[in-house]
């Protein structure tokens, strides 16, 4: 069955770091790919998506790619701020009963230091 | 803006309690989801309904029920609520993906976390 798989956490950096939250999937077809963000105490938000194989999706600074060959969609900042600190879900799209079935994987909390 | 409201933010109830949980929408979307939060495992999606009166099982249905009897409004139902059940439970909603593209986001609300005693 389809199924997401992200980097353990918990990950702390400090403010200025770089940050990379590893996602992989497996899947049959052509799912689309997103990452969404929970903040402490609010739902879930979508952060960025991909629809397609080389697709970049990027907001707010992060960036990640649809790499089809890899299975993979990691997610990306160059400089990460404290109010970044979050909760970080990557998920796949697959159409079921003419709507869309999201898979999540299990969520990284990222804590940003100052 | 999306909103989804989800009626309360605390429950607690007793074990064999009938739970009702309450989730709304403005925007006129068709889709309408339940999902259940757990440290670890990420979210689970227990049911879905694309339309009014329509629902499906999604990976977790087992000691829930749903029901849609108007657009904007879905509702989860534990039967006889188990300890088991304690957890974060998330609605969402969404228009249908367009064609063959299955990539309408999903609107959360703001979850109502559920302990049962």
């Amino acid at each position: 069955g389809n199924s997401v798989t992200q980097m353990e956490g918990p990950v702390t950096l400090s403010e200025e770091a770089f940050l990379t939250i590893n996602c992989t999937y497996t899947a049959t077809g052509y799912p689309s790919l997103f990452w969404y963000v929970q903040y402490p105490g609010e739902g879930l938000q979508l952060l960025l998506k991909a629809t397609k194989a080389d697709d970049k999706g990027s907001n707010k600074g992060f960036e990640a790619t649809y790499r089809k060959e890899t299975t993979s969609f990691h997610l990306e900042k160059g400089s990460v701020q404290v109010s970044d600190s979050a909760v970080y879900f990557c998920a796949l799209s697959t159409p079921i009963q003419g709507a869309q079935k999201l898979v999540f994987g299990q969520g990284t909390r990222l804590t940003i230091n100052p | 803006d999306v909103k989804v409201t989800q009626s309360s933010r605390y429950l607690v109830k007793r074990t064999g309690e009938k739970v009702f949980l309450e989730c709304v929408q403005d925007m006129d979307h068709e889709n309408m989801f339940w999902y259940r939060q757990d440290p670890g495992l990420g979210l689970r999606l227990i049911y879905f309904s694309y339309d009014v009166k329509m629902k499906e099982k999604g990976d977790i249905p087992e000691g829930y029920s749903v029901s849609r009897e108007k657009k904007e409004r879905f509702s989860l139902i534990l039967e006889s609520a188990s300890t088991n059940q304690t957890s974060m439970y998330l609605c969402a909603s969404s228009f249908p993906g367009q064609g063959s593209s299955y990539n309408s986001p999903l609107h959360f609300g703001n979850g109502t976390r559920l302990t049962v005693t």
